[in-house]
Formats: C-alpha cells, structure tokens, sequence
C-alpha cells in the first residue's frame, strides 16, 4: 500500500513532443504529490507538486493532472526541449511527514 | 542562500568497513531526511532527524544509524558495509511541517558510495 507505480519506464520524444509520465498510488492518506527531476549525478530537483484538492496544477511548460478518485497524476511537459533529458521522478506522501516515496522513474530523451 | 550540501562526493570503502556521510541543510531548515539510491531506481527512505532526534525510520537495518547536531547538520553512518549498499545516498532538508508552511524537501547532490 506504500508503493507508486510509474510508468513508462523510458521514454523518448522528438524536440515539441508532449510527453507524459504516469503514476499511481493507493494509500488515500497521501496528499501532497511532487514531481522531481534528475540529471545525471546530480540530487533530484523538484520540478512541481499538487495537492488532491485541485485537478490540473500548471508551472511554466509542467502540467500535473490528478485524479483523486482514480489514484493516479500524470506530468505533461509542453513544447519538449533537448534539455528537459533526464530522469523523472513522482513521488507521494502524506503531509506533516516529509516521508517521501517514490516511483520508480522514467527516464526522458528529447531528440533535437 | 546556500542549497543542501553533503560531503564527500564520492566514497570507495570494502566490506565490512565503516562510512560517514555529512550533510548541511537549506538554510532556515530544521529538519533532516536520508534517502538512499540504488542505479537506476527511485529514492528509498533511510530516516529523518528533527530537533536532534530520529522521528522516522524506513526499512533499513540497524547497520544504518545518524545523528542531528544543535545547527541541524546530520550524518548518516553504516556500518558493517554490505555490497548491496553502494548507492547514491541523498539528504533532503525541509521545514519542520507548520501549518501553512508547506510539504517540500530539496534535495542536496548526493555521496556516491561504492563497496568493493
């Protein structure tokens, strides 16, 4: 019950593509859903989060999407660059605790 | 404003040695959490430190300890070194939740520790 699904795996995309990188949760005491970014060799960096009181949360070429009865949030990122290359993460957890769990990754390759 | 800062970067150690990994928080944070992880997977909960005291802990053995210091820095120690422990191990620093004050943790660069 602690786990996230993430899905896909691997990903790739021609430069103005719109991926989209899927997870799913089940324990419904989780109400705060980050979004983090990795590059290679570097701590991961948070991209963007939503709460489950709102269904779409934009920032800048970021989307979440979540649906609250579903257990599941996706991230869309618009207008796609070479440099948007790197390892997503989704994660959930349940506010006041800091405890962090995440999904396993997919990792993103933009081609020019 | 300086972000999340860890030492060392890198690490070589053998089985059954001991290891300590440093870290300093975001300014104005007082709270401490400890991922681990493994290539090409997502980061696993070690535990968290808040007013010099372990709140939380994950699924880790006890080879696994830490400590918080009065200026919330923290150290992550393993002992009894393991193959299976060559990791990235990750801080992430955040305010102790406040009403209000929000649920992000920023994560500092990494230790990359290897066991040969």
């Amino acid at each position: 019950q602690q786990q996230v699904k993430q899905s896909p795996q691997s990903l790739i995309v021609q430069k103005g593509g719109i991926p989209i990188i899927n997870c799913a949760y089940e324990n419904t005491a989780f109400d705060y859903f980050p979004w983090y970014q990795q590059f290679p060799g570097k701590g991961p960096a948070l991209l963007i989060a939503i709460r489950p009181d709102v269904s779409e949360k934009k920032e800048g070429r970021f989307t979440i999407s979540f649906n609250k009865s579903a257990k599941q949030f996706s991230l869309h990122i618009m207008d796609s660059q070479p440099g948007d290359s790197a390892t997503y993460f989704c994660a959930a957890v349940q506010s006041g605790t800091y405890k962090y769990i995440f999904g396993t990754g997919t990792r993103l390759k933009v081609l020019a | 404003d300086a972000g999340v800062t860890q030492s060392p970067t890198h690490l070589i150690k053998t089985r059954g040695q001991q290891v300590t990994l440093r870290c300093s928080p975001k300014s104005g944070h007082d709270t401490v959490s400890w991922y681990q992880q493994a290539l090409g997977q997502g980061p696993q909960f070690i535990f968290q430190y808040y007013e010099e005291e372990e709140r939380q802990r994950g699924n880790f053995p006890d080879r696994f300890s830490g400590h918080q210091f009065p200026n919330y820095s923290s150290e992550l120690n393993v002992n009894a070194l393991l193959l299976g422990d060559s990791a990235l191990y990750l801080c992430a620093s955040s305010l102790r939740y406040r009403q209000g004050v929000g649920d992000e943790q920023f994560f500092g660069p990494g230790t990359r520790l290897t066991v040969l």
